[in-house]
């Protein structure tokens, strides 16, 4: 079965300091792919970034990078120069392979506070 | 609009009401999903479509959830006689590939239900 986990409930970080939000993962789905949405209050889930099992590379958009340790099945996000506007809920979560249908398995979340 | 609709947004019902969520997809997407988000909790899946066929209900907590997509486009998710633990956000949330691989889900704001 496949499982996402996310350690950290919450965490705070300093106004344009770095965060580094956990993500650990199990499967033995030879492929699969995790991704890390932003929940702000409103509640619409959007999409920051994602990660192939076989991409060579780590995957970056723009402040966000996800470092991908797949001996350790670990999908890190990293947000560089927080903003208080990057204050919300955090999912990570695997898609798994083609019998799976393509649907994605959550974690808990992790809440982000940034301070001014 | 150009994003994921969901109507109503708010529904407060009494304990053995049947209920109806409607979603309203990206124009053209293939695929659509449903997920159950309870209060401080990761989105949980319930079912996915492909076009209208619903291949995989397996998330779906009872014989009380039933959800359809007759011609390929919106969907319902109906729940009977609600239950107080039914009482969540139901996101919805869709994607044009059959498979989405690096293409991610694309949510609406959900329906957040609450059962007295």
């Amino acid at each position: 079965a496949q499982k996402i986990t996310q350690t950290q409930p919450g965490m705070f970080v300093q106004e344009k300091e770095a965060v580094t939000l956990d993500c650990t993962y199990d499967t033995s789905d030879p492929s699969y792919g995790l991704f890390w949405y932003k929940q702000p209050s409103s509640g619409e889930m959007i999409f920051l970034i994602y990660q192939g099992s076989y991409d060579q590379q780590n995957a970056t958009e723009g402040r966000y990078s996800l470092n991908f340790q797949k001996a350790r099945k670990s999908a890190n996000l990293v947000i560089s120069a927080s903003q208080l506007g990057d204050s919300a809920m955090y999912f990570c979560a695997m898609r798994g392979s083609y019998h799976q249908g393509g649907k994605l398995i959550f974690g808990q979340g992790t809440e982000l506070s940034v301070k001014p | 609009g150009a994003g994921v609709s969901q109507s109503p947004r708010y529904k407060v019902a009494k304990r053995g009401q049947d209920v109806a969520l409607r979603c309203d997809p990206i124009s053209g997407h293939v695929s659509l999903f449903w997920y159950q988000q309870a209060l401080g909790q990761g989105p949980e899946f319930l079912t996915y479509f492909q076009n209208e066929a619903q291949l995989d209900k397996s998330g779906l907590p009872s014989d009380r959830f039933f959800a359809e997509r007759p011609e390929g486009s919106v969907s319902t998710l109906k729940i009977q006689r609600t239950q107080q633990e039914d009482s969540a956000v139901y996101l919805c949330a869709s994607t044009y590939t059959r498979l989405p691989r690096s293409g991610e889900l694309f949510f609406g704001e959900g329906s957040r239900l609450t059962v007295l």
